[in-house]
């Protein structure tokens, strides 16, 4: 089952910019968190979020939690060429799944 | 280092015949481990979680007889595409989660399987 929603489904951006990525579920969660993924790679772990938390922050990447909306957003601010890469958020679920979202295709331009 | 670790990372095999990947936890033991299919350009598909000792709870469309599941040990479970076909070419990815539900899950670094 495929529950999360990226938005938007791909983003293109300058270098430098900042670039915002939103994923929406719909089940209550344990906690929420955000990865990368290279072409043909695996999964980089970026930042978990627990579903007591609101905000978060790790280097250049900031993350927030709304459960009543059912909603996170990642900010990756001040963008680089090596961000280029697809981003997943996946929902820790309740009944002990983990459920990745469709992703977001961000691509930095020089 | 890793964590979990997938092997064989890419894998060809002729139509009609099995392959098995391996995903083994290496400093935890993992009660619960999650397989994911993935296709190019797309997100990952939850296709099953095995429970060490029992058996694999599938997903919705995912055939059991086709994908075979066994979690053996807290350290290592195994996924067999049986009788493979062109079409179950794909990029597979292990998960395992360290300790209950809630806690950290790491990733393996996926397989790379191509049925010729």
């Amino acid at each position: 089952s495929q529950q999360g929603e990226e938005d938007p489904q791909a983003l293109s951006i300058q270098e430098g910019e900042n670039a915002t990525m939103n994923c929406s579920y719909k089940t209550s969660i344990n906690n929420l968190q955000w990865y990368r993924q290279n072409s043909g790679r695996g999964l980089v772990h970026l930042i978990l979020i627990r579903s007591n938390e609101r905000e978060k922050h790790s280097g250049r990447l900031r993350v927030t939690l709304d459960t009543s909306k059912k909603s996170s957003s990642l900010l990756i601010t001040a963008s680089r060429a090596a961000d280029t890469a697809s981003y997943f958020c996946a929902t820790d679920e309740r009944d002990d799944k983990i459920i990745f979202g469709k992703g977001t295709r961000l691509h930095i331009l020089p | 280092g890793a964590v979990v670790s997938q092997h064989p990372s890419r894998v060809i095999c002729k139509s009609g015949t099995s392959v098995k990947i391996e995903c083994r936890s290496l400093d935890f033991q993992a009660t619960t481990m999650f397989w994911y299919r993935q296709f190019p350009k797309k997100s990952l598909m939850l296709m099953a979680t095995s429970n060490e000792g029992s058996k694999a709870t599938y997903e919705q469309g995912v055939e059991k007889d086709k994908f075979l599941i066994n979690h053996a040990s807290l350290t290592l479970s195994t996924l067999t595409v049986t009788s493979a076909h062109p079409e179950d070419s794909s990029f597979y990815i292990c998960s395992a989660r360290r300790g209950s539900s809630g806690n950290t899950i790491y990733f393996g670094e996926g397989s790379w399987l191509t049925v010729v």
